[in-house]
C-alpha cells in the first residue's frame, strides 16, 4: 500500500517571497504522483502530475515540482507567491496505472502581505 | 467548473434522516470515486466505481450506500447518520492517467 506524508500542515510566507511544500511517499512500486490545490468552499484542483520522464514537472499558476526517486520525494514550489496562493495543497500518489488516490494531510498556504 | 457536478452543495440532515448526494460527469471518464473530507484528516477514500461496477469498499458503514446507474452518475444514499458524519463530501472521476477532475464538494452537518 503507498502512503504519502506532507511535513508541514501550515506554511506562512510574504507575498512575492518563494514557498516549498514537501511531500514524501512510500510505495513498493512504481508510482504517479500529484499536487491538488483547494481554495475555500471548493473541490480540488490539479495542479500537476508526474507520471514518467523528466523529474522536474511544471504546472499551473507557476508551480513546480521535482520527483526524487531516491529520496522518495516530490516537492512543490512556487519562486513567487501571491496573495491569491492562499489555498490547502495535497500531494496525492497512485500505483502506476493504478485506480486510486491515496492522499497526504495537506498543508495550509497562508500568504501574508 | 470543473466537468464534474455535485448537489447539493450543502445539506444539513437530521440523524433520522434519508437523503442522497449526486454527482454527474459528461466527460467521458470510466472511473468514479467518493471521497470524505473532515476536519484535520486527510481524504478519505469510500468507494470506487469502473465502469458502473463498484470495485472498492474502503470499509464504509452500511449507513452510506452508494449507486451508479450509468458511468455519467454517482449517487450516495445516506441514511440514519451519526453526527461524525458532518464533512465534506467530494467526488472524482478519471480516465486513464489523465488524472482525476473533482467536484465541488457537498457540505454534509448532521444534527
Amino acid at each position: 500500500a503507498q502512503s504519502v506524508t506532507q511535513l508541514d500542515s501550515q506554511v506562512p510566507v510574504f507575498e512575492e517571497a518563494p514557498v516549498e511544500l514537501r511531500c514524501n511517499y512510500s510505495s513498493s512500486v512504481s508510482v504517479y504522483l500529484f499536487w491538488y490545490v483547494q481554495y475555500p468552499n471548493q473541490g480540488l484542483q490539479l495542479l500537476l502530475k508526474y507520471l514518467s520522464g523528466s523529474t522536474l514537472v511544471k504546472g499551473i499558476n507557476g508551480f513546480e515540482a521535482e520527483f526524487n526517486k531516491s529520496q522518495t520525494s516530490f516537492h512543490l514550489r512556487k519562486p513567487s507567491v501571491h496573495i491569491s496562493d492562499t489555498a490547502e495543497y495535497f500531494c496525492a500518489v497512485s500505483k502506476a496505472a493504478g485506480n486510486k488516490l491515496t492522499f497526504g494531510g495537506g498543508t495550509r498556504v497562508l500568504v501574508k502581505p | 467548473e470543473t466537468g464534474v457536478t455535485q448537489t447539493p452543495r450543502h445539506l444539513v440532515m437530521g440523524m433520522t434522516n434519508k437523503k442522497s448526494l449526486k454527482c454527474e460527469q459528461h466527460l467521458g471518464h470510466n472511473a468514479m470515486y467518493w471521497y470524505k473530507q473532515s476536519a484535520k484528516k486527510p481524504l478519505e477514500l469510500m468507494f470506487v466505481y469502473n465502469f458502473k461496477e463498484q470495485t472498492e469498499n474502503n470499509s464504509v458503514p452500511s449507513r452510506f450506500s452508494p449507486e451508479c446507474p450509468n458511468s455519467s452518475h454517482l449517487f450516495l444514499h445516506l441514511h440514519t447518520l451519526q453526527p461524525e458524519d458532518s464533512a465534506l463530501y467530494l467526488c472524482a472521476s478519471r480516465h486513464d492517467e489523465a488524472g482525476y477532475t473533482f467536484g465541488s464538494g457537498t457540505r454534509l452537518t448532521v444534527v
